[in-house]
């Protein structure tokens, strides 16, 4: 699994209400990703990261913001949720420039109500 | 942007073979991806192939790239009942960021 943690791994969640679900990984890598999955749709880029303090936004973007403030931690933040945000969020790394293998974390459902 | 379909389902008998099909528009996709997803858990990267090549074989697993149809196939061998999954297909065009397909839902007939 590469190392790759989230929490927390369930989350219910009112309508309005800020959210920050967290990936941790334990190797080092550069490169981490945030994605969210729904039926019909895959998976959806959201927000990704470079490095510390570098990120840029993916596909689906709107209401959503990341941070990361050290190598290990990339937290993603819906500002105030809503029900259209119910969905499976996944995180993934990529073990380095030089490499396309990426890997992804054991995912968070989240469910807003 | 790039667009990744595949079918949603795929019925196979247990000892047969699997082949899941799927076709991606951008030519400019350097690397293609397969991906399981077993119930509640996340996705477990299968194999990738490089745009330059037309065929990886991995155990049970072949993979066939037709770059001028943009069209990837994963063929399991032998298929078994673990095998049961979702399964994904992913394009890179750049930047390692992936789409992904919507998945093919493959169920093993006993």
């Amino acid at each position: 699994d590469a190392g790759i943690t989230q929490s927390p791994r369930h989350k219910v969640t009112e309508t309005g209400t800020p959210v920050t679900l967290r990936c941790h990984q334990t190797e080092n890598h550069r490169y981490m990703y945030w994605y969210r999955q729904d039926p019909g749709h895959g998976l959806r880029l959201i927000h990704y990261s470079y490095g510390v303090k570098d990120t840029d936004k993916g596909e689906v973007s709107d209401g959503y913001s990341v941070s990361r403030s050290k190598t290990e931690d990339f937290l993603l933040t819906l500002e105030s949720a809503t029900s259209s945000q119910t969905s499976v969020y996944f995180c993934a790394i990529t073990q380095g420039q030089s490499s396309y293998e990426q890997y992804f974390g054991p995912g968070t459902r989240l469910t807003v109500t | 942007g790039e667009d990744v379909e595949q079918s949603l389902f795929l019925s196979v008998r247990e000892g047969d073979s699997s082949v899941i099909n799927c076709t991606y528009t951008d030519s400019s996709s350097t690397y293609l991806y397969w991906y399981k997803q077993e119930p509640g858990a996340g996705l477990q990267l299968l194999t990738y192939i490089f745009s330059n090549m037309d065929m990886k074989q991995d155990q049970r697993l072949t993979v066939l790239l037709n770059k001028k149809d943009k069209h990837l196939s994963l063929r399991i061998a032998d298929t078994q009942t673990g095998d049961s999954a979702i399964y994904f297909c992913a394009a890179a065009v750049q930047n390692e960021k992936l789409t992904f397909g919507t998945g093919t839902r493959l169920t093993i007939i006993p």
